[in-house]
């Protein structure tokens, strides 16, 4: 089945720390996306990619780095220059139609 | 970063009622989403729209695209505990792959 698989589910980040989160898709979409959740809000997108090698930020961007070496992977560092990294991060893929979101990653800082 | 206004922003409702939202932008788009978030998941697609004036439907679920392109309804039909959780909104203009989500909108199900 296509799908789009986000790893792990929970993640513990000490203080000063770096954490890289896992994005893999195999619907063949050209984009990805980022997004935070914060407790009752909405979605803030992070970064974008849509082409291999390239991606953009996006809102809130500062503190956050992304690669996209391949089509399938869009992994998200979350670096210690994020001051409040404790959320709930979305990746999801998509095409002009519409995204397919994974089922998230609850970050929080110990 | 733009987000859509989405109304109400939550809603208690008891089982067996209607449920209405909307979302309106500033900006005319020309694809609308609807998703549906349970709690600790990600969000669901349950309604695409892609024409202005366009009525579609996915079971109790009917969604509508505005006349004006500014503005999306969602309606939930006969409620059920189930259909508790976060909706969202999103709207695109044409040549992007990029949607703006609107701010959600939490329904409670009284049983």
């Amino acid at each position: 089945d296509g799908g789009i698989t986000q790893s792990p589910k929970y993640l513990f980040r000490k203080e000063g720390q770096n954490v890289t989160l896992s994005c893999e898709q195999n619907l063949n979409h050209d984009a990805m996306y980022w997004y935070r959740q914060d407790p009752g809000q909405g979605l803030r997108l992070i970064y974008y990619s849509q082409i291999v090698n390239d991606f953009q930020k996006g809102d809130i961007a500062e503190g956050y780095s992304v690669s996209r070496e391949k089509k399938e992977s869009f992994p998200l560092t979350v670096t210690s220059a994020q001051k409040n990294p404790t959320a709930f991060y979305l990746c999801a893929s998509g095409t002009g139609a519409g995204y397919t979101f994974g089922s998230g990653t609850r970050l929080t800082v110990v | 970063g733009q987000q859509l206004n989405q109304s109400p922003q939550s809603m208690f409702i008891q089982e067996g009622e209607d449920v209405s939202m909307n979302c309106t932008s500033s900006s005319i788009f020309n694809t609308w989403l609807w998703y549906k978030q349970d709690p600790g998941e990600g969000p669901v697609l349950l309604i695409a729209l892609y024409k202005a004036g366009e009525l579609t439907s996915n079971g109790r679920l009917t969604a509508q695209f505005g006349i004006t392109r500014k503005d999306s309804f969602l309606n939930i039909s006969a409620s059920i505990p189930s259909d508790v959780g976060i909706y969202f909104c999103a709207g695109s203009t044409s040549g992007t792959y990029k949607y703006i989500f609107g701010t959600g909108t939490r329904l409670k199900v009284l049983a």
